[in-house]
C-alpha cells in the first residue's frame, strides 16, 4: 500500500464546477504539498499546510491531521485548470525528502 | 530572479551508457534534491544534497549517484542506463532551513 493515495486517479468537469480532489496518507507527517504539473512536466508548488486551510485565488487547501486526510478545492474551474495535480508529503524525521502519491489527471472542459 | 534551471531538457541515450544531468538552484537556496518520475506515476525521491553533503538517499540502485559543488549546483549520474530508467528528472531546491521545494522544468531522458 502506498505511503500517499490520492482520488481520484482521473477527473472530467465542465468549467464552472466545483472540484475536489482527496489525498490520503498512513504515516506521520511535518507537512504536506498541493504540486501542480502541466504537460510538459514542470512542476509548481501550490500550497504547503501542517494544519488548517490556506486559500491562493480559486484554490484552497485543508488539512485534517488527525484522519491524516487533505483535500484539494478549485472553485468556479476553468479549461486552465486542467494538469495532474500531485499531493507530497514531508515524512516526520525524513529532512526535506518528500513521498508523493500517484497524481490527479484535471480536464476542465469548456 | 531566475528559477530553477536544469540541463539538457532533452536527452536520448543508448542502454549501457552513462549520463550527467545537470541543475542550477535558485540563488540563496543551498539544498537540491533530485527526483525521477516515470511517465504516469508520481515522482519518487532519489537524493538530497544539502551544503555539498547527501542528507538522503532514495531506494535507488548504486548506478545512480549524484554531487552538491562549491556554488549549490548539482550534478545527478547514472552508469549503465537500463530502459527503465527513461524518465522525467526533476530537481528541486530549497533555501536553507525551510522545506518549501521550487521545482525545475526537468530532463527528459529516453534510454533506447
Amino acid at each position: 500500500k502506498n505511503e500517499v493515495e490520492q482520488s481520484p486517479q482521473n477527473l472530467t468537469a465542465q468549467e464552472g464546477e466545483f472540484i475536489t480532489i482527496n489525498c490520503s496518507y498512513s504515516v506521520g507527517i511535518s507537512a504536506l504539498h498541493w504540486l501542480q504539473q502541466h504537460p510538459g512536466g514542470g512542476i509548481v508548488s501550490l500550497f504547503m499546510l501542517s494544519s488548517g486551510k490556506k486559500k491562493h485565488g480559486r484554490l484552497i487547501a485543508t488539512i485534517n491531521i488527525q484522519e491524516k486526510h487533505s483535500s484539494l478545492h478549485i472553485t468556479a474551474s476553468h479549461p486552465r485548470d486542467s494538469a495532474v495535480y500531485i499531493c507530497a508529503v514531508r515524512l516526520n524525521n525524513a529532512g526535506n525528502m518528500l513521498t508523493f502519491g500517484g497524481g490527479t489527471r484535471l480536464m476542465v472542459k469548456p | 530572479d531566475a528559477g530553477v534551471t536544469q540541463s539538457p531538457t532533452h536527452l536520448i541515450k543508448t542502454r549501457g551508457q552513462h549520463v550527467t544531468l545537470r541543475c542550477s538552484p535558485i540563488s540563496g537556496h543551498k539544498s537540491v534534491s533530485w527526483y525521477q518520475q516515470v511517465l504516469g506515476q508520481g515522482p519518487q525521491f532519489i537524493f538530497q544534497y544539502y551544503e555539498k553533503e547527501e542528507r538522503g538517499r532514495g531506494n535507488f540502485p548504486d548506478r545512480f549517484s549524484a554531487r552538491q559543488f562549491p556554488n549549490y549546483s548539482s550534478e545527478l549520474n547514472v552508469n549503465a542506463l537500463l530502459l527503465g530508467d527513461s524518465a522525467l528528472y526533476l530537481c528541486a531546491s530549497s533555501p536553507q532551513g525551510a522545506y518549501e521545494q521550487y521545482f525545475g522544468p526537468g530532463t527528459r531522458l529516453t534510454v533506447t
